[in-house]
């Protein structure tokens, strides 16, 4: 799996988008773009993915670059209960396959009142 | 989706001794994960557990230290084996469903002294 860089950690102000971002310029062309978020006590929760293009749910926004060297993750509308560790995970596999995910130290996001 | 539930929640156990920790989820799955969470580090994988077939471990992790079981498609499985305070860390389980992201359980604290 290629290898994610992310920033230690990040402050937003409630109500305002946060924007988290990933790079992972080793990734290849099957590799998809995960991203994972783990609330203080509680296991990891799957957020978004995406190959080449931006995707969309109804937590996130996910940007991913032309050259798919890196991303960014769009929280539209922070809430304290985003307040979490965001990991970007990439993997060759629908939900890590036979491999499992790699986590790396990922984004400690700070939701500020 | 997946319900994941782990047994015990938490622990405190002394060393020299051993801690079977059980991941029921609510479907049945092919594949299931093991990973450990040291104080304030990211998740590292453990094993694999496919239903039938042996676990596959991961570099640094044996057997012997953390044998597994996997008697069908809805249950695993971990034991710590003669632990040290070095184990104390969080496990969690997870599984991949088939869709493109793994579910995680709550966890189990572990705490050896």
């Amino acid at each position: 799996d290629a290898k994610t860089t992310q920033p230690p950690s990040m402050d937003c102000a409630e109500g305002r988008a946060a924007n988290l971002p990933c790079n992972h310029s080793t990734i290849s062309g099957n590799e998809y773009v995960y991203w994972y978020r783990q609330i203080h006590s509680q296991g990891p929760q799957y957020i978004i993915h995406g190959l080449k293009n931006n995707e969309t749910n109804e937590m996130a926004s996910l940007i991913i670059t032309e050259d798919r060297k890196s991303s960014t993750l769009i929280l539209p509308h922070a809430t304290l209960r985003d307040t979490a560790v965001y990991y970007c995970i990439a993997s060759p596999s629908p939900g890590g396959g036979a491999d499992g995910l790699t986590f790396g130290k990922g984004t400690h996001l700070i939701i500020q009142p | 989706s997946a319900v994941i539930s782990q047994k015990p929640s938490r622990d405190i156990c002394q060393r020299g001794t051993s801690l079977t920790i059980q991941c029921q989820v609510d479907s049945q799955v092919t594949m299931m994960f093991w990973y450990r969470q040291q104080p304030g580090q990211s998740l590292t994988l453990i094993a694999t557990a496919n239903q039938g077939s042996e676990a596959t471990y991961e570099s640094g992790f044996v057997i012997d230290k953390f044998p597994i079981s996997r008697p069908n498609l809805t249950f695993s499985t971990l034991t710590v084996s003669n632990m040290s305070p070095e184990d104390s860390s969080i496990y969690l389980c997870s599984v991949e469903s088939g869709g493109a992201e793994q579910y995680f359980g709550p966890g189990t604290r572990l705490t050896v002294t």
